[in-house]
């Protein structure tokens, strides 16, 4: 069972476009959903997370929006980069001792200049 | 700080062999944890530990052994590498009450 559902597997986006990736959840105890950034050959890296208390979170370029209602959040990637170019993880964990992150499968985004 | 280092960076192995990953990090994290990266699975929790000499399984622990003996260390041990086993083996860690995780740089192994 799947529980963070990611999509798309992969997203071409033009300089200067907005890049979109929706991630859905079925645990409604799940309290905290990162983003992470991974560029090849690199680890995973916190691009930025959210709360369910708040429905959205701005930096910099980088927006979370989160709805809790539907159990799904999305990244928005504002003016699109080539250096945004990367595998973008969604994720979700839970307050407790030793619980680790449930990523989804991730979406390899390419910003074409 | 160098953060989360891993040792090594890449290795390959025959079937049957056996190796142990090593995990290291400088932060004073209580927790840490081993993740497997397969590509389009994501990343996939083999082991956890929430502190020196604790282990736990995660969602993917067989054919896998951790030790925490130290609290800044965490090892992963092949005892009998199968070819499932090749992927890229990512360390994590985090500090208590704290939610990010911060990640190594990945250690590329692959069975033949």
């Amino acid at each position: 069972q799947q529980q963070v559902k990611q999509s798309p597997q992969s997203l071409i986006v033009q300089k200067g476009g907005i890049s979109i990736i929706n991630c859905a959840y079925e645990n409604t105890a799940f309290d905290y959903f990162p983003w992470y950034q991974q560029f090849p050959g690199k680890g995973p890296a916190l691009l930025i997370a959210i709360r369910p208390d708040v429905s959205e979170k701005k930096e910099g370029r980088f927006t979370i929006s989160f709805n809790k209602s539907a159990k799904q959040f999305s990244l928005h990637i504002m003016d699109s980069q080539p250096g945004d170019s990367a595998t973008y993880f969604c994720a979700a964990t839970l307050n407790q001792a030793g619980t680790a992150l449930i990523f989804g499968k991730g979406t390899t985004l390419s910003v074409s200049s | 700080n160098a953060g989360v280092t891993q040792t090594p960076k890449f290795r390959v192995l025959k079937t049957g062999q056996s190796m142990t990953l090593l995990c290291a990090q400088d932060m004073n994290h209580e927790y840490m944890y081993w993740y497997r990266q397969d590509p389009g699975m994501g990343l996939r929790l083999i082991h956890y530990s929430v502190g020196e000499g604790t282990t736990a399984k995660g969602e993917v622990p067989d054919g896998y052994n951790v030790s925490r003996l130290k609290k800044q260390n965490f090892l992963l041990g092949l005892e009998s590498a199968a070819p499932s086993q090749t992927s890229v083996y990512f360390c994590a860690s985090r500090l208590t009450g704290a939610r990010e995780q911060y990640f190594g740089p990945g250690t590329r192994l692959t069975v033949t």
